[in-house]
């Protein structure tokens, strides 16, 4: 069965540094999501891309955090520089692009990421 | 706006219990799709049930049950027979189509234990 791969599954890293993750999202799945998930908390979502191009960054901290999906298949979030706030769940999803009809999300396993 | 609010942070019951999650939704669209995911320890993302906004007939699924009532904009979840393997957070969630590639809005989840 297909599945979202992410990778790494655990990251810790200093204050300061860069951190990066990868998602490679199910075959054939134009729109691929990035969702952050605190702790005691729900995912909310960082971005989502249709193909390469972003159609919401609304909730994505610009200054320090970027996504890109340079050929509309895998993509990488990047955080530069990490601060403690931002460990946490770092959730990719991606879903089928029909119209007319709902297309559901499938959920990789996650990156726990652990800044201190 | 939409917001989705599952307002018990936590419930412990002993194993056999019946026990309901609930969940309050809010949105101004009138197609709109309710989830449920289920999240180990593990941390990752169970996907359990969709239902869509013209679709209010309740759902049950071996031990699972859903009732979805549009008049108090709610979308409980009951489990008959707790079991051990049932401890998790669990999260309501709301897609509004506007597109076919909606993000989804979480609650802040309900952790479940289950005490054998």
């Amino acid at each position: 069965e297909a599945e979202v791969a992410q990778s790494p599954r655990y990251k810790i890293t200093e204050k300061s540094q860069a951190v990066a993750f990868w998602c490679d999202p199910i075959s054939g799945h134009a729109t691929l999501y990035w969702y952050r998930q605190i702790l005691g908390q729900g995912p909310e979502l960082l971005v989502q891309f249709q193909d390469e191009s972003v159609v919401d960054d609304s909730q994505l901290p610009k200054d320090r955090f970027s996504a890109e999906r340079l050929k509309g298949v895998d993509s990488t979030l990047k955080i530069q520089p990490a601060e403690l706030g931002d460990s946490a769940m770092y959730l990719c999803a991606s879903s089928i692009l029909q119209g007319g009809s709902y297309n559901e999300q499938f959920f990789g396993p996650g990156t726990r990421l652990t800044v201190l | 706006a939409q917001k989705v609010t599952q307002a018990q942070t936590e419930i412990s019951v002993v194993e056999k219990e019946d026990v309901t999650l609930d969940c309050v939704y809010e949105t101004r669209d009138t197609t709109y799709y309710l989830f449920w995911y289920k999240q180990p320890p593990s941390g990752e993302l169970v996907f359990l049930i969709r239902r869509n906004s013209f679709d209010e007939q309740n759902e049950i699924s071996g031990r699972y049950s859903w009732n979805f009532q549009k008049s108090t904009s709610s979308f409980n979840f009951t489990i008959t027979a707790s079991q051990v393997v049932d401890s998790a957070v669990y999260f309501c969630a709301l897609s509004e189509r506007r597109s076919s590639a909606s993000k989804i809005i979480f609650g802040s989840g309900t952790r479940l234990s289950i005490r054998p």
